[in-house]
This record gives C-alpha cells, sequence and structure tokens, in this order.
C-alpha cells in the first residue's frame, strides 16, 4: 500500500542525546515536510524538502536538522539542542515542487518523542 | 505573516445533529488553498475538504462543506447528520507558495465531540 511510514512510534530521549526519527513514502512525492504538535496546539513547520539534496528551515527549527540523500526518506534529528523536544512529530509529502499552493499534503501517523 | 484562528477550542453535539467549526485566517497572498484536516484520537491527520481561493463556489464532499467567505476571510466546516466516527481534533489550514514551496500554516484546531 502506498504512504508514508514513521518510525519509531513511541521514543524516549535521555537529556543531552541526539535521536532520529525515521521518515518513508513510496508515493513518489517530491516534497516531504517534518511538523512538530505539542497538546492542544496546531502544527508547526520545522523543515521542509523540495528535492533530493536540498531542504529549507521552517518556523522552529532551532534544534533540529534533516537530510534527503533519497527522495523517499526525509529523517529527523531532535538534538541536544532542542531545549524542549518532548512532543507529537509528523511526516508529510505532497505531489508538487511548489508554485502551487493547492497540492494535498499527505501525513504519516506520527511519532511520539518524551525525555526522560 | 500568515495566521489561521480557530475560536472554538471545544464542541460537543448529538449524533445525527448539524454542526459547525468556525476558522478565519489572515493572508496578502492572492492565491491560496484552504483546508480542513481531522485527526481522530489515532493522531494521523486526514484531509477532510479543501477550497481554492479563487472559487466562489463552496466545496462539498458527502456530509461536509464548507462557506467560504472570501471578503471576510472566513472559513468555516459544516458536517451535517453528524456521526460518531466524526469524534476528532479538526484544524484549518491555509496553503500558500512562498519562495518556490508549498507551506501550510495551521489554526489551534477545534475538538468536536459526538455523543450518542
Amino acid at each position: 500500500d502506498g504512504g508514508i511510514t514513521q518510525s519509531p512510534k513511541y521514543l524516549f530521549r535521555k537529556e543531552g542525546q541526539n535521536v532520529t526519527l525515521s521518515c518513508e513514502q513510496n508515493l513518489n512525492h517530491d516534497a516531504m515536510y517534518w511538523y512538530r504538535q505539542d497538546p492542544g496546539q496546531g502544527l508547526r513547520l520545522i523543515y521542509y524538502s523540495q528535492i533530493v539534496n536540498d531542504f529549507q528551515k521552517g518556523d522552529i527549527a532551532e534544534g533540529y536538522s534533516v537530510s534527503r540523500e533519497k527522495k523517499e526518506s526525509f529523517p529527523l534529528t531532535v538534538t541536544s539542542a532542542q531545549k524542549n523536544p518532548t512532543a507529537f512529530y509528523l511526516c508529510a509529502s505532497s505531489i508538487g515542487t511548489g508554485h502551487h499552493s493547492g497540492n494535498t499534503i499527505y501525513f504519516g501517523e506520527g511519532s511520539w518523542l518524551t525525555v526522560v | 505573516a500568515q495566521t489561521v484562528t480557530q475560536s472554538q477550542p471545544e464542541m460537543s453535539v448529538q449524533e445525527a445533529e448539524t454542526v459547525t467549526l468556525s476558522c478565519t485566517y489572515d493572508t496578502s497572498e492572492n492565491n491560496y488553498y484552504l483546508f480542513w484536516y481531522k485527526q481522530p484520537p489515532s493522531r494521523q491527520m486526514i484531509l477532510v475538504i479543501r477550497q481554492e481561493a479563487y472559487k466562489q463556489q463552496n466545496a462539498t464532499e458527502n456530509r461536509f462543506s464548507v462557506n467560504f467567505q472570501k471578503a471576510a476571510k472566513s472559513f468555516s466546516l459544516k458536517i451535517s447528520d453528524s456521526q460518531l466516527g466524526d469524534t476528532a481534533m479538526y484544524f484549518c489550514a491555509s496553503s500558500f507558495v512562498i519562495q518556490g514551496a508549498q507551506k501550510l500554516v495551521f489554526g489551534q484546531g477545534t475538538r468536536l465531540t459526538i455523543n450518542p
């Protein structure tokens, strides 16, 4: 089945550790995104990528890093510089590479990250 | 800056009733789309309906319809004959292109409960 797979579903991080959230899509989409959701709030954009080997910072990129070495993969690393990383993280993708604001953005099932 | 505001944090109705969720937005863009996403307890974001700003006709998807008032920058969602499965968080979002990339801005969400 086509879709977006995020792993792990639940992740616990110790203070000072970097952790990486995986996101894989088999929809042949060019654009991929990472969003953060805090309890009772909407989604905020962390990073996005329109094409392989290129990505841009979103609204809350500090303390995060990404890579886009393959079209289908867009992993997110939460670094120790992120002071409040406990949140729900959603990966998403869309078919277009921009210049069109109407592409549907599809979401994965999300990953819970908790700092212990 | 693009902003989306949902003024109703929570709503509750009886099964089979009609419910309307409010959304207002602010944008300086001429070409944009508006979306409603549903987030059930599973936390996956599911597209409910979308509206192109150029189209005056309100979008409809089965029991879901919108009331798009462009001049007032209002984009409300009406759910007719509500069902228990409609219980979820609902997010309004505006989509626009910036620096060649599509971006979504989300509201804070409305938690909708359908009671039997």
